[in-house]
């Protein structure tokens, strides 16, 4: 079975900074996704990334983007220029890419960020 | 709205209860998918349907639970004699295909008392 970790319950950034949230996962598939997703308080779970673990080349999307290092496992979401909207729970998770798994995922625990003014 | 929506928002019960949940997926996607999220913790998954047809249950998913999806379209599950530890956030999930993004639902908030 895959697992999923988050070792950062908390985060902090002042507002225009840069943060790192990390993510470690554990799987013997050759083949799969990874996702940041974003929950506002409050909100419903919005996709902010994903990432195809056959693709080198690291994702991004416009403030976000992914330090994806297949070897060692870890998949951390880098968000740039960080705003007050970005306050959130941020979850990162994974989907195996092979036929029986149906497309679920499986989440961290989470990291809750907190923006600065 | 276009969205996931689900029904109620909020649901407060007593131990022993049974409650029911409705999720209306987006319309055109047939992969509908269940989670429980507890306080402080990431999404667990429950079940999948693909159209009508219940593919996969988690064994999270206890003989109390069922779920069903009528015609492929909206989706329900019901929790018989609630425990408080089925107090919880209850989350659909809809996409087009496996391998597409899933949208989320504002999720269903149970409180069991």
């Amino acid at each position: 079975a895959q697992t999923v970790t988050q070792s950062q319950p908390e985060m902090s950034v002042q507002e225009a900074e840069t943060v790192t949230l990390s993510c470690t996962y554990d799987t013997s598939e050759s083949d799969y996704y990874l996702f940041w997703y974003k929950q506002p308080p409050s909100r419903q779970m919005i996709l902010v990334i994903r990432q195809e673990a056959y693709k080198q080349q690291n994702a991004t999307e416009n403030r976000f983007s992914v330090n994806f290092q297949k070897a060692a496992k870890s998949f951390s979401l880098k968000i740039s220029d960080s705003q007050l909207g970005d306050a959130a729970m941020y979850f990162c998770a994974y989907r195996s890419a092979g036929g029986t798994s149906y497309g679920k995922l499986t989440f961290g625990q989470g990291t809750i960020l907190t923006v600065h003014p | 709205d276009t969205g996931v929506s689900q029904d109620p928002r909020h649901k407060i019960t007593k131990r022993g209860q049974n409650v029911t949940f409705r999720c209306d997926p987006i319309s055109e996607h047939n992969r509908l998918y269940w989670y429980r999220q507890t306080l402080g913790q990431g999404p667990e998954f429950l079940t999948y349907f693909q159209n009508e047809a219940q593919l996969e249950k988690s064994r999270l998913l206890s003989d109390r639970f069922s779920a069903e999806r009528p015609k492929g379209s909206f989706s329900t599950l019901e929790i018989q004699r609630t425990e408080q530890g089925d107090s919880a956030m209850y989350l659909c999930a809809s996409s087009f295909s496996n391998y597409n993004e899933q949208f989320f639902g504002p999720g269903t908030r149970l409180t069991v008392l």
